[in-house]
């Protein structure tokens, strides 16, 4: 069956540095992948969609690659700041009628 | 531009009892979703609508569990009877595109405890 597999640990970024969060997926090809950031006890906040054809796709701080031999996707911060505290979840489509299935989501704290 | 509206932000019940979640997406927005998140999980796709017409239901718990979106705009999910294990927040969301390459756009979820 499909499977996602993000970071399950929490993830301790100190403040400046570059945090970077992994999505893995098994068992399909997806041709669509997405990030939202969620935060607590608030509904997730689409953040990038990049497409299977993109190998890179860039906005502001955020940077996120799909690598489609490997099967993952990275999900890159730079120059992270405390509020980028936050659960971020990947959610990976098969194609564009394709249900949007998320990931467990990777809590990352950003230290002052 | 209003976000996805949803209604109530929480409710408690006891087992076996009913309980219905309202949500107004997005003016204009097609694709409608209700998603079930359990305390550290992602988001669990429940029932898709594309208008007032059903897509995906295929995770719905259909003997307890029914949506309906009339009118291809707001949308009511029942839960009857509740069980322990659907204590959740019960996120709704919308999406502009018909197809499943746009963003979604979340409302605050409903959070649900179930005694």
């Amino acid at each position: 069956s499909q499977k996602i597999e993000q970071n399950s640990e929490a993830l301790n970024i100190q403040e400046g540095k570059t945090a970077t969060l992994t999505c893995n997926y098994t068992n399909y090809s997806p041709a669509y992948l997405q990030w939202y950031r969620q935060d607590p006890g608030r509904g997730p906040v689409f953040l990038l969609l990049i497409r299977e054809n993109e190998k890179e796709k860039r906005k502001e701080r955020l940077k996120v690659t799909f690598d489609t031999t490997l099967k993952q996707s990275l999900f890159h911060i730079t120059a992270s700041q405390p509020a980028d505290s936050a659960t971020y979840l990947c959610a990976p489509s098969m194609n564009r009628d394709d249900k949007i299935i998320f990931g467990k989501g990777t809590r990352l704290h950003i230290l002052p | 531009e209003a976000g996805v509206a949803q209604s109530p932000r929480y409710k408690i019940i006891e087992k076996r009892q009913s309980v219905a979640f309202w949500c107004n997406p997005i003016s204009g927005h097609a694709t409608l979703y209700w998603y079930q998140q359990i305390l550290g999980q992602g988001p669990k796709l429940l029932i898709q609508f594309q208008n007032n017409g059903v897509v995906d239901d295929s995770q719905l718990p259909k003997d307890r569990f029914s949506a309906e979106r009339l009118k291809g705009v707001d949308s009511t999910l029942k839960i009857q009877p509740a069980k322990l294990e659907d204590s959740a927040v019960y996120l709704c969301a919308s999406s502009k595109q018909l197809t499943n390459t746009g963003e979604l756009f979340f409302g605050e979820g409903s959070r649900l405890t179930v005694l």
